[in-house]
């Protein structure tokens, strides 16, 4: 199986704060990657596939990057509602693997 | 605009079977090149990816969980459902059902997501 390890497991941030978290896989899956935000009590979201690519709706603000193990998902400008923990997770094999989450809090 | 709800029991005691259906709306199961899957989060921990079914009724799960779990459609009924058998506490868990999106990417290779999540529904073993 593919492990995916996340850094760092939570953060504290102000608004407006530039956030970055690494995403990083056992072995290389390409840009097989994708990135999700959940709320507490929601069900997770998608923010980006295939490493870089913004899925529709989801504000500017959040970007990916990387390819091969490393892998970075930014947030330029963190906003009150971006509260919240990110999974990674890799498309590129069976079983279907996600990072352990990272919490985004507010500082 | 799809949607997924889970159903089913939010108990279970040890060494039962765990079954849940999740109901499509909004879109026809059998279109496009969608699979279905279950994921599960213990409370406080990260997900878990159960498995998936195509609407052809072809499956993958996860080796972890392969002896215990049987995912199947139902496509009449725009639904597919989990079975978890012999569960114990380590089991109880949010389980969530989930629309995974299979793609063509520029270089012709498939790739795929999940876009599509139900709410999610609390399932505990315990006696």
């Amino acid at each position: 199986d593919i492990q995916m390890t996340q850094s760092p497991s939570s953060l504290s941030a102000s608004v407006g704060d530039r956030v970055t978290i690494t995403c990083r896989a056992s072995q290389s899956i390409s840009s097989y990657l994708n990135w999700y935000q959940q709320k507490p009590g929601k069900a997770p979201k998608l923010l980006i596939y295939a490493a870089s690519t913004l899925q529709g709706g989801v504000p500017s603000r959040f970007s990916g990057t990387g390819s091969g193990t490393d892998f970075t998902l930014t947030i330029s400008s963190l906003q009150p509602e971006d509260f919240a923990t990110y999974y990674c997770q890799q498309s590129y094999s069976f079983p279907r693997g996600f990072g352990q989450g990272t919490k985004v809090e507010i500082k | 605009q799809v949607q997924l709800q889970e159903s089913g029991p939010g108990m279970v005691k040890p060494s039962q079977t765990l079954s849940l259906t999740c109901t499509v709306s909004g879109g026809s199961i059998s279109s496009g090149n969608y699979y279905w899957n279950w994921i599960r989060q213990p409370a406080g921990k990260g997900l878990e990816w159960i498995g998936r079914v195509y609407t052809s009724g072809i499956t993958r799960y996860n080796p972890s969980l392969k002896s215990q779990v049987t995912i199947s459609v139902d496509t009449s009924k725009n639904q597919f459902s989990l079975n978890l058998t012999s569960v114990t506490a380590a089991d109880t868990a949010v389980y969530y059902c989930a629309r995974e999106v299979g793609w063509i990417t520029v270089t012709r290779v498939p790739d795929y997501y999940f876009d599509y999540w139900g709410q999610g529904t609390l399932v505990t073993v315990s006696s």
